[in-house]
């Protein structure tokens, strides 16, 4: 079975262009997660869905950060203007319903900001 | 508020070595899960092992095991005779009754040949 899939593995941009990551979660889950790692913060949760549905965005930094799920098997996480300091490893994770269930992660997105 | 704490940030071994990694937590919820998660070189956030409140047993995967200790909220995990394949980083991770994943800063285990 093919795992969390995410795309680009890497992306370098300039300052103030608009970054789009991509996720296509395992088929069946229909609980998927966007985290982001720093050295400064480790890994932290931005927003997460349920059925489609954001359900806590709380973790979102800005107004520059958005994620959309228009269908179960596709996710976008946008960052526009991007900045230096999103230089960061961008994971999405996916999982069957919620409470228990494991969150397995894609291999990750290494976003570089100049 | 809910927390997990891996107080050793980085630990070097010589291979076939035992080691554990300690991982400490807090939750005021009775019912929650414990995971831990490996993260290699490669940089992929790799699933090892759930643990849900109410299941204190031990469990042996290979050279691999884990201490579930409610009473002193801990959930060790022990690598018998390492090998160098298993450096990387470890992360301890929290989930309460959400679907929230609160994860420590990890241990950064080092094997040398």
């Amino acid at each position: 079975d093919a795992g969390v899939i995410q795309s680009p593995r890497h992306e370098v941009t300039e300052m103030g262009q608009e970054v789009t990551l991509r996720c296509k979660p395992i088929s069946g889950h229909n609980s998927l997660f966007w985290y982001r790692q720093t050295m400064m913060r480790g890994l932290e949760l931005l927003i997460y869905f349920n059925n489609n549905v954001p359900i806590d965005d709380s973790g979102m930094p800005e107004d520059r950060f958005s994620a959309k799920m228009p269908n179960a098997s596709f996710s976008t996480l946008k960052i526009q203007p991007s900045e230096p300091r999103d230089s960061a490893v961008y994971f999405c994770a996916s999982s069957l319903a919620t409470g228990r269930n494991t969150q397995y992660f894609g291999p990750g997105t290494r976003l570089t900001v100049l | 508020a809910q927390k997990v704490t891996q107080a050793q940030t980085e630990i070097s071994v010589v291979e076939k070595e035992d080691v554990t990694l300690d991982c400490v937590y807090e939750t005021r919820d009775t019912t929650y899960y414990l995971f831990w998660y490996k993260q290699p070189p490669s940089g992929e956030l790799v699933f090892l092992i759930r643990r849900n409140s109410f299941d204190e047993q031990n469990e042996i995967s290979g050279r691999y095991s884990w201490n579930f200790q409610k009473s002193t909220s801990s959930f060790n995990f022990t690598i018998t005779a390492s090998q160098v394949v298993d450096s990387a980083v470890y992360f301890c991770a929290l989930k309460e009754n959400t679907d929230k994943l609160i994860f420590g800063t990890g241990t950064r285990l080092q094997v040398f040949p």
